[in-house]
């Protein structure tokens, strides 16, 4: 099956760009998302890119996809401190019910 | 429109009792998801579903049963919990044609 990983932790200074980075095993992935989780909250999708392109680019966030390495990254322009969560990389197929994949999250900590 | 409502928001349970999650969403979504979310581990998929009166087992699904007799509501069984069910548990939705996985805000679950 799909295998997603994320690494743990980045740290960066606000104004900065941060750069969260996602690999994934499955290359019949058609759909692979970033959503956000804030403490104690739910997953709130932030963009997700379709695997026939390789870049996407909404406001502050830019996804770039390198398919043949099945690398994924979400590159935060300016971050601020209200950036500060846990992001999540996540792949889809149309098998399975289209479910979801996640990787183990990466922990953006943005100090100001 | 709520999107998607799981209930309770919290329990607690003592080892060996049962209890039922209840997954309810109003978007009229063919696909239904749980979920388990442990520290460093990302969201596992427990079971999903792909219509009315079907389901299927995903990557952890011992411990758990499911049900959906209804379109709109997606049920998560523990007959007999043990700690290492403690977990956050999040239901998701999502229609054929969408790319989007709408998710609840979650159930946190301990078992003592």
């Amino acid at each position: 099956g799909e295998d997603v990983e994320q690494s743990l932790f980045l740290s960066v200074r606000e104004g900065d760009s941060s750069v969260i980075n996602c690999t994934y095993t499955d290359s019949s992935s058609t759909y692979l998302y970033w959503y956000k989780q804030e403490p104690g909250a739910g997953l709130q999708l932030l963009t997700y890119i379709f695997s026939n392109m390789d870049m996407k680019q909404d406001q502050r966030l830019t996804v770039l996809l390198n398919k043949k390495d099945k690398h994924l990254s979400l590159r935060i322009a300016d971050t601020q401190t209200g950036d500060s969560a846990i992001y999540f990389c996540a792949a889809a197929n149309n098998n399975a019910g289209n479910m979801l994949t996640f990787g183990g999250g990466t922990r953006l900590m943005v100090k100001p | 429109n709520a999107g998607v409502t799981q209930t309770p928001k919290f329990r607690v349970l003592k080892t060996g009792q049962s209890m039922t999650l209840l997954c309810a969403q109003d978007m009229n979504h063919e696909y239904m998801y749980w979920y388990r979310q442990d520290p460093g581990m990302g969201l596992r998929l427990i079971h999903y579903s792909v219509g009315e009166g079907t389901t299927a087992k995903g990557e952890v699904p011992d411990g758990y049963n499911v049900s959906r007799l209804k379109k709109q509501n997606f049920l998560l069984g523990l007959e007999s919990a043990a700690p290492s069910q403690t977990s956050v548990y999040f239901c998701a939705s999502r229609g054929q044609m969408n790319t989007e996985a709408f998710f609840g805000q979650g159930t946190r679950l301990t078992v003592v």
